[in-house]
Parts: C-alpha cells; sequence; structure tokens
C-alpha cells in the first residue's frame, strides 16, 4: 500500500505567519489522466472534517485563498499564509490513487 | 446542503460486532460512493471501505473478513458492521462521501466515538 509521511506532528505558529506542511508519498501519485490523486484536510474539535484540496493544488469551494496546495509526484505540501486563529486545527492528506486509500498521519497546526 | 450523521452504540464488547448507521439528507446515495472511515486515540486515520452508487463495496484488506458495507436506499441510510471487534477498534468513526469525479472526500459526519471494552 502507499504510505503518505507527513514529518511534522506539531507545528508551532502565531497568527500572521505563512506555515508550510509536508507530506511524502511512497510513490507518485500522479495518474494517466494526468492529475495527482491527493487531497487535504482539516479537523477542528465540533466541527466536521472539510476537504481543502483536491488533485493536489485545487481548493475545494468556499476554502480561502490562503490556504494553497502545490506538489507533484511523490512531494506534496499545504500551505497556509497569514494564519489565522481558525485555522488551529489538525491538518491530514489523503491519497486516492490506489486502494487501499491511506492518510498521513496528520500535523497539528498549535499557536505559540 | 448534503449532510451525513452517524449513529450506533458508544460501547461495544471484544468480540462482538460494532454496527453503525450513516443517515444521509440533501443527497441520494444511489450517486457517488460512500465510506466509512476511523480515527484511532493519537490520530491515525484509516479508510475502511465504502459502498458504490450501484451497492458494490470495496473494503481495506487489513479488516480481512470481519467488515461488510450495506445500504438500505429507501431511507437513504448505508451502515458498517465491523465483526469480532477488540480494544484495538476502539476509535471515532466517519461516514462520508467520496465524489467519483475527483476522488476525494468531500462531505464528512461528525464522526461517532465506539469503545470497545469489556
Amino acid at each position: 500500500q502507499i504510505t503518505l509521511t507527513q514529518q511534522a506532528e506539531s507545528l508551532w505558529v502565531s497568527p500572521g505567519e505563512k506555515v508550510s506542511i509536508t507530506c511524502r508519498a511512497s510513490q507518485s501519485l500522479l495518474y494517466t489522466d494526468g492529475k495527482h490523486y491527493l487531497s487535504w484536510y482539516q479537523q477542528r474539535p465540533g466541527q466536521t472534517t472539510k476537504a481543502l484540496i483536491y488533485h493536489a493544488s485545487i481548493r475545494t469551494d468556499g476554502v480561502p485563498t490562503r490556504f494553497i496546495g502545490s506538489g507533484s509526484g511523490t512531494e506534496f505540501t499545504l500551505s497556509i499564509e497569514d494564519v489565522q486563529p481558525e485555522d488551529i486545527a489538525l491538518y491530514y492528506c489523503l491519497q486516492t490513487l490506489k486502494k487501499p486509500y491511506t492518510f498521513g498521519a496528520g500535523t497539528k497546526l498549535e499557536l505559540k | 446542503e448534503v449532510q451525513l450523521q452517524e449513529s450506533g452504540p458508544g460501547l461495544v464488547k471484544p468480540s462482538q460486532s460494532l454496527s453503525l448507521t450513516c443517515s444521509v439528507t440533501g443527497y441520494s446515495i444511489t450517486s457517488n460512493y460512500w465510506g466509512w472511515i476511523r480515527k484511532f486515540p493519537g490520530n491515525k486515520m484509516e479508510w475502511m471501505g465504502y459502498i458504490s452508487y450501484s451497492g458494490s463495496t470495496s473494503y481495506n484488506p487489513s479488516l480481512k473478513s470481519r467488515i461488510s458495507i450495506t445500504r438500505d436506499t429507501s431511507k437513504n441510510q448505508f451502515f458498517l458492521q465491523l465483526n469480532s471487534v477488540t480494544t484495538e477498534d476502539t476509535a471515532t468513526y466517519y461516514c462520508a462521501r467520496l465524489t467519483t469525479r475527483v476522488y476525494y472526500f468531500d462531505y464528512w459526519g461528525q464522526g461517532v466515538m465506539v469503545t470497545v471494552s469489556s
């Protein structure tokens, strides 16, 4: 199965800063259609899990433009520019290229 | 608006079966794929499986023959059954929609915590 590695268990940020969360896959997530099957999710206590990014770089409806997905092949990044207090959450990457679908271990964003 | 809501017992005894229901409103489960995902204490997430718009299923091999996902289209619900549970099945269980066009989970339930304990 494909392993996704999110190296940072926690990241500490101050409001207004930029932060990047990385996700490394054990094999390329590029499909023959030219798209990467890598998505990013946000979990905040008391709220439903929110999909932020799909196909590595496409924001889902309503997601603020400060959330930026990038990367290709096996290396992917979720960047949050101008971090807001409401961005403090747990973030996961997920691959849906091959079954079983697999998640990264999660990165917790915390306030300095 | 698409909404999903998990329901089921919060406590299950070891060796018994865990049964959960996902009730969907705002969208028919005869379209797209409908999955179960769980989050263990310590935050590890695991995709368990899904049932498709046609009723076909796909499961995580790690769950071997313990898992079954079924549906009732008349009630717009789908179900998870996990047999022979152990304490390692203690987790928060989520249902979610997998959009077939782009293959990501676009709508999620709130999750239900299930503890396996005698």
